[in-house]
């Protein structure tokens, strides 16, 4: 168990409105990714970060932005939610120790209307 | 960029062996991996592969061959609980890329 907590499970929304999912590890890990996960593409990288306040976007960026004011929280923001942000969002850490390896929250299935 | 290739679907008998086979096309490589992501869970780790060769673990194996772009994932004395998509992921220079991943079903 990498300690790994995301908030809300699941989430209901209309287009427009802002969202905001919450990721919060307990192990002071310094990598943290958000992907989405959508039949047909698989697992995509939204954004990471690589300590605190250093992010950097990954390959389906648009629409989405993050903040990590602290360690333990990564923050993943819906400005305005559309209805083809309708996923699945995961986030991961990977270990100093141990880069190669990702180890997944529970997710969070979000819908907008 | 990079692209992942493998099958979408496959069925296996309960106690036989499976391999899942994935192909990848990658500008920088770092690594490959395979998770296993049963019904409405997260993925989990299986197992990571960055030089050619079989890499076992219990009942799972898993192969690499840089030259041919070519990875597997070998299941043995297949159990029911077994039944799960598995990805493959490749590690380039700077991101990890999935593949869309093979739903595996276990039948008695």
């Amino acid at each position: 168990d990498a300690g790994i907590t995301q908030s809300p499970r699941h989430k209901v929304t209309e287009t427009g409105t802002p969202v905001t999912l919450r990721c919060h590890q307990t192990e002071n890990h310094r990598y943290m990714y958000w992907y989405r996960q959508d039949p047909g593409h698989g697992l995509r990288l939204i954004h990471y970060s690589y300590g605190v306040k250093d992010t950097d976007k990954g390959e389906v960026s648009d629409g989405y932005s993050v903040s990590r004011s602290k360690t333990e929280d990564f923050l993943l923001t819906l400005e305005s939610a559309t209805s083809s942000q309708t996923s699945v969002y995961f986030c991961a850490i990977s270990p100093t120790e141990a880069r190669e390896k990702l180890f997944f929250g529970s997710g969070t299935q979000l819908s907008v209307l | 960029g990079q692209n992942i290739d493998q099958p979408t679907e496959m069925t296996a008998t309960e106690g036989a062996i499976v391999q899942i086979n994935c192909t990848y096309q990658t500008s920088g490589f770092n690594g490959l991996f395979w998770y296993q992501q049963h019904a409405g869970e997260a993925p989990t780790f299986l197992s990571y592969n960055v030089l050619d060769g079989l890499e076992e673990k219990g009942r799972f194996s898993s192969f690499l061959s840089r030259s041919k772009g070519y990875s597997y994932l070998l299941l043995k004395e297949l159990q029911m609980k077994d039944s799960a998509s598995y990805l493959c992921a490749v590690k380039g220079y700077q991101k990890v890329t999935f593949g869309t991943g093979t739903k595996l079903q276990v039948i008695p």
